[in-house]
């Protein structure tokens, strides 16, 4: 079992709609866990952490996490052309650990 | 990216040649990563670094060396290139201590093994 997973993809959405991100993780120590988006040919950017049980909202974006189940999700809504991107999960398994593991991604298509 | 640079940004080299790849951050941090990603294995850790000459091993650590021996720059050494380094590298650096924050990464360096 990898330590993060993602469904690769591509999850196409139509714009306007809300886009559904979703990771698993096993080790059940982890501590912190973060939504990176990747456009192609370039670098990931940090969009959103999460530490606590429960819902983050930035602007359009909103990361869940739920610890019991060992998953984190990231919901766009009003999704936009420019949303088009891969998504990428990374979790820290501890506080003092300061590696991140990431999943594999998730590629995202807006259809206008 | 601001305040971290990765050099050069793509490099065609020969099998069995070493290269370096160098990282640079001007943001003081304490601790750098060198990962690679591949299409279907996502990033992957190679080396990390957590101080000055304290470095570490990553899951994919064979067939390649760090070093730093300053705060700003942390290079990476393939020690005889071959074609299955052929990647995409990128570079990140991490504010020390609460773990709070993520990554920052480099624009990345697309190397080629021939």
């Amino acid at each position: 079992q990898k330590e993060v997973e993602q469904n690769s993809g591509p999850l196409s959405v139509p714009e306007g709609a809300i886009a559904s991100l979703n990771c698993t993780y096993s080790d059940r120590g982890s501590q912190s866990f973060f939504w990176y988006r990747q456009y192609s040919g370039k670098s990931p950017e940090l969009i959103m952490f999460i530490y606590s049980n429960g819902d983050k909202e930035d602007g359009r974006f909103t990361a869940q996490l739920n610890k019991a189940s060992q998953y984190v999700s990231l919901l766009i809504r009003d999704s936009q052309p420019s949303d088009s991107a891969t998504y990428l999960c990374a979790v820290r398994t501890n506080f003092g650990n300061e590696k991140l593991t990431f999943g594999t991604g998730t590629r995202l298509t807006i259809i206008p | 990216d601001a305040g971290i640079t990765q050099s050069p940004r793509h490099k065609v080299t020969e099998t069995g040649t070493p290269v370096t790849l160098r990282c640079h951050q001007t943001e003081n941090h304490r601790y750098m990563y060198w990962y690679r990603q591949d299409p279907g294995h996502g990033l992957r850790l190679i080396h990390y670094s957590y101080g000055v000459k304290d470095t570490d091993k990553g899951e994919v650590s064979d067939g390649y060396s760090v070093s730093r021996s300053k705060t700003e720059d942390f290079l990476l050494t393939l020690e005889s290139a071959t074609s299955s380094q052929t990647s995409v590298y990128f570079c990140a650096i991490s504010e020390s201590g609460t773990g709070t924050y993520g990554y920052t990464f480099g624009s990345g360096t697309r190397l080629t093994v021939v």
